[in-house]
């Protein structure tokens, strides 16, 4: 068990470029999130899966952004058309599905727009 | 919609202090709590947690308290250490998925 990986740790793109990040979870958890945080504050839900399905997104994840986790495996966020206030620490998770909800943590990939 | 409050820091303390780190917590139905960590360069652990009322979780010498009359879940540690020093975030999940956190507080331990 090698924990959540997440990948690349660090990316610095100009504003309107489009970036993507990927997750790997850890191997047969079945529950994968994504995560937002910016400086100071806590980190704030953006989706979720279970397996290969999103089931849920948050009204903090525009048309812009867009996740996949094909074959239940690894996911991907994509951000379209960066924006400055897009800049934050993006956190992805991983649980069991069972109680009581213990979310395992990756080391999260910070973005810059400049 | 589920909130979570915790003390503003940041904290300093110096080592053999005793840690209290407030939280209190919004929620529409019964939550289970958490504490998570962050270490410098880390990422987010989880520390302890607490699934019902009057339920105590511990690890590491630290411990909380799941109080639902006062909606509270508070961190202790009798005697911190300089590798205590870390960013400390309360959270809550009354779902099966979504957890709602604090917005960290920073604990800095002097030696």
């Amino acid at each position: 068990d090698t924990g959540v990986s997440q990948d690349p740790r660090h990316k610095i793109t100009k504003r309107g470029q489009n970036v993507t990040f990927r997750c790997d979870p850890i191997s047969e958890h079945n529950r994968l999130y994504w995560y937002r945080q910016t400086l100071g504050q806590g980190p704030e839900f953006l989706t979720y899966f279970q397996n290969e399905a999103q089931l849920e997104k948050s009204r903090l994840l525009s048309d812009r952004f867009s996740a996949e986790r094909p074959k239940g495996s690894f996911s991907t966020l994509e951000i379209q058309r960066t924006e400055q206030g897009d800049s934050a620490m993006y956190l992805c998770a991983s649980s069991t599905g069972t109680g009581p909800y213990e979310q395992y943590f990756g080391p999260g990939t910070r973005l810059t727009v400049t | 919609g589920n909130s979570v409050t915790q003390m503003e820091g940041p904290v300093t303390l110096s080592e053999e202090a005793f840690l209290t780190i407030n939280c209190t917590y919004t929620a529409t139905g019964y939550p289970s709590l958490f504490w998570y960590v962050q270490y410098p360069g880390e990422g987010l652990q989880l520390l302890l947690k607490a699934t019902k009322a009057d339920d105590k979780g511990s690890n590491k010498g630290f411990e909380a308290t799941y109080r639902k009359e006062t909606t509270s879940f508070h961190l202790e540690k009798g005697s911190v250490q300089v590798s205590d020093s870390a960013v400390y975030f309360c959270a809550l999940s009354d779902s099966d998925y979504k957890l709602s956190f604090g917005a960290g507080t920073t604990v800095t331990v002097r030696a």
